[in-house]
Parts: structure tokens; C-alpha cells; sequence
């Protein structure tokens, strides 16, 4: 069955302290892997689409990367605006169908 | 920039209404998806349209429908709205090809009461 995890389920960061989020997927034939930032009460904001292994896409602090069975949402140097849930999204090639993990809800302290 | 705006958000409804949630996208795209999204669930898709007059179930169809007279817009309607229909709502849009990235709108929070 086709599934995406994402982990941890939260993280508190202090501003300044660099981490990274997973994304582990299992699909047949991987078309497109998605990254979205979801602020509370609003729809996603898309993020990154990272299409295959070795692929890297950045934007201000946050850097996606993708390996064949997993992606990282690294944040470098993170601020209190970065505070989100950031989700991860999977579509299996020959398909419509996308498939989202349960998010990481990530909290940053200033 | 891709905008999907969605008629409202925040409804409240009563057990057994009639409720129509309104979908509409400025970019020209094929596809349009209903989701709803629920604390630990994450999101589920409803239905899909891929063309006008064209839908496809998703994973939680029951107890919906969809309407899509017009290429810009995409309807989802709850025939009788029950409790745990009470969700938030999110429509996203996209157009088949390389990229296929969904682009979202900012969600109905419906509340059946």
C-alpha cells in the first residue's frame, strides 16, 4: 500500500537552531514529490515539487532533498515566522492521485 | 500568481441541510480535488474532476457529491449534511504535466450542528 510518514510529529526549535524534517514514502514509480507549509486555519502554501533522487530545491531558509525513499525539509537558521506545519505529498506516476502525510508541526522560539 | 478562492470560511450548518461549498480557480486548470482535512487524519480526498462534466471518487465520497458545469469551477456538495461532516474543507486546482503541484485554497470550516 502506498503510504507516506512523516517525522517527528512536532518540533520545538529555539530561533537560530538548524533541523530537518522527514518525509519516508512507498510508492511504485514515484512521479513528483511535494512539500507544502500550512499556517493554522489557512490551506497549504505550496512549498517545493522534487521529481528525482538526488534532486535539491531551496528557497530562503528551508532546502528540500530527495532520495529514493525519503525527503528532508532542512531548515537553516530558522525564525518564529518559520512556526508552521509542513507537509509532505507524494503522486505515484500513471496517476491522479496524491498522497499526504500527517504534517510536522514545527515551533520555533525566539 | 495561481489563485483558488473558496466561497466561504467559516459555515455553520444544521443535521440534514442541503450545503454547496464553491470552488473557483483563476488559472485555466484542468484538474480540481476536494479534500477534507481532519486533526490527525491529514488530508483526504473526495472527488477529483479532471474536465468539465468529469469526476472521479477519491477515497471518502460517501454521503457527497460534485458538480462541474464550468472549467473555473468546482462544487461539493453535502446532500445532507451530518455531524461528522463537520470538517475543514479544502479545494486545490492544478494542471496535468510535468509539475502537477496542487495549489490550494484557503479552506471552509464547516461546522454541522
Amino acid at each position: 500500500e502506498d503510504q507516506v510518514t512523516q517525522s517527528p510529529e512536532a518540533l520545538r526549535l529555539q530561533e537560530g537552531e538548524s533541523s530537518s524534517l522527514n518525509c519516508s514514502y512507498t510508492v511504485s514509480g514515484l512521479r513528483g514529490l511535494f512539500w507544502y507549509r500550512q499556517d493554522p486555519g489557512k490551506g497549504p502554501e505550496f512549498l517545493f515539487t522534487l521529481y528525482s533522487a538526488g534532486e535539491e530545491k531551496e528557497k530562503e531558509r528551508l532546502k528540500a532533498t530527495l532520495t529514493k525513499k525519503e525527503s528532508f525539509l532542512h531548515i537553516t537558521a530558522p525564525k518564529p515566522e518559520d512556526s508552521a506545519t509542513y507537509l509532505c505529498a507524494v503522486q505515484e506516476g500513471g496517476g491522479f492521485k496524491t498522497i499526504f502525510g500527517a504534517g510536522t508541526r514545527l515551533f520555533v522560539k525566539a | 500568481d495561481v489563485k483558488v478562492t473558496q466561497s466561504s470560511r467559516y459555515l455553520v450548518k444544521r443535521t440534514g441541510e442541503k450545503v454547496f461549498l464553491e470552488c473557483v480557480q483563476d488559472m485555466d486548470h484542468e484538474n480540481m480535488f476536494w479534500y477534507r482535512q481532519d486533526p490527525g487524519l491529514g488530508l483526504r480526498l473526495i472527488y477529483f474532476s479532471y474536465d468539465v462534466k468529469m469526476k472521479e471518487k477519491g477515497d471518502i465520497p460517501e454521503g457527497y457529491s460534485v458538480s462541474r458545469e464550468k472549467k473555473e469551477r468546482f462544487s461539493l456538495i453535502l446532500e445532507s449534511a451530518s455531524t461528522n461532516q463537520t470538517s475543514m474543507y479544502l479545494c486545490a486546482s492544478s494542471t496535468p504535466g510535468g509539475s502537477d503541484t496542487q495549489y490550494f485554497g484557503p479552506g471552509t470550516r464547516l461546522t454541522v450542528l
